[in-house]
């Protein structure tokens, strides 16, 4: 079965810094990748995705992720977080030939003002 | 609003109560998911519906968890003789098409005593 792993659980960054978040998957096959966001008391909300072509894709806010399939790596990436940045982030993969998502554990960032 | 709502948003019930909660999905939207998500994890997949078939069923479904889309537009998912085990964010979310995008509704807190 398919798995995904995020390996840091709770950052913190003060305003300005450059952020990236690691996600790796457990899957040999062809996937599609995806980042989700979670704003304090809000429901969540995709940030990017990855289907085919160029496998560095750019999503709302600033953020971006790159997909290295030698690695099963698809990396979130911001230069500058901002204090309203603070959320839960989220990446799921799915397969081509199914439909449910598999979530990694979920990160904690909270950007310090 | 047009996003994916869900009803009740909180429910806190007994152990041994039977609980039933409600998603309307995105209009047009053709698939419709439930993920469970407990505090500190990310979403786990519950089932999902193309219109009205159920078309896959995690092994977390365990035989006290029923749910439908009886007309392929909104669905319903059933918790019969509710453990404590069962507290939890029960999450919905649809999509439409190939590209498999699933928008998330706000989600249903259960919380049993």
């Amino acid at each position: 079965a398919q798995s995904v792993s995020q390996h840091n659980h709770h950052v913190i960054l003060s305003e300005a810094a450059s952020l990236e978040l690691g996600c790796n998957y457990s899957y040999g096959g062809t996937v599609n990748l995806f980042w989700y966001v979670q704003y304090p008391g809000q429901h969540l909300q995709l940030l990017l995705k990855y289907f085919s072509g160029d496998p560095l894709v750019k999503g709302i806010k600033g953020f971006e992720a790159e997909f290295i399939k030698s690695k099963f790596s698809f990396n979130l990436r911001k230069p500058s977080v901002q204090w309203s940045d603070t959320a839960e982030y989220f990446c799921a993969v799915n397969l081509n030939a199914g439909n449910m998502l598999t979530f990694g554990g979920g990160t904690r960032l909270m950007v310090k003002p | 609003d047009t996003g994916v709502s869900q009803n009740p948003r909180h429910k806190i019930t007994k152990r041994g109560q039977n609980v039933t909660f409600r998603c309307d999905p995105i209009s047009e939207h053709n698939r419709l998911y439930w993920y469970r998500q407990t505090l500190g994890q990310g979403p786990e997949f519950l089932t999902y519906f193309q219109n009205e078939a159920q078309l896959e069923k995690s092994r977390l479904l365990s035989d006290r968890f029923s749910a439908e889309r009886p007309k392929g537009s909104f669905s319903t998912l059933e918790i019969q003789r509710t453990e404590q085990g069962d507290s939890a964010m029960y999450l919905c979310a649809s999509s439409f098409g190939l590209n498999n995008e699933q928008f998330f509704g706000p989600g249903t807190r259960l919380t049993v005593l």
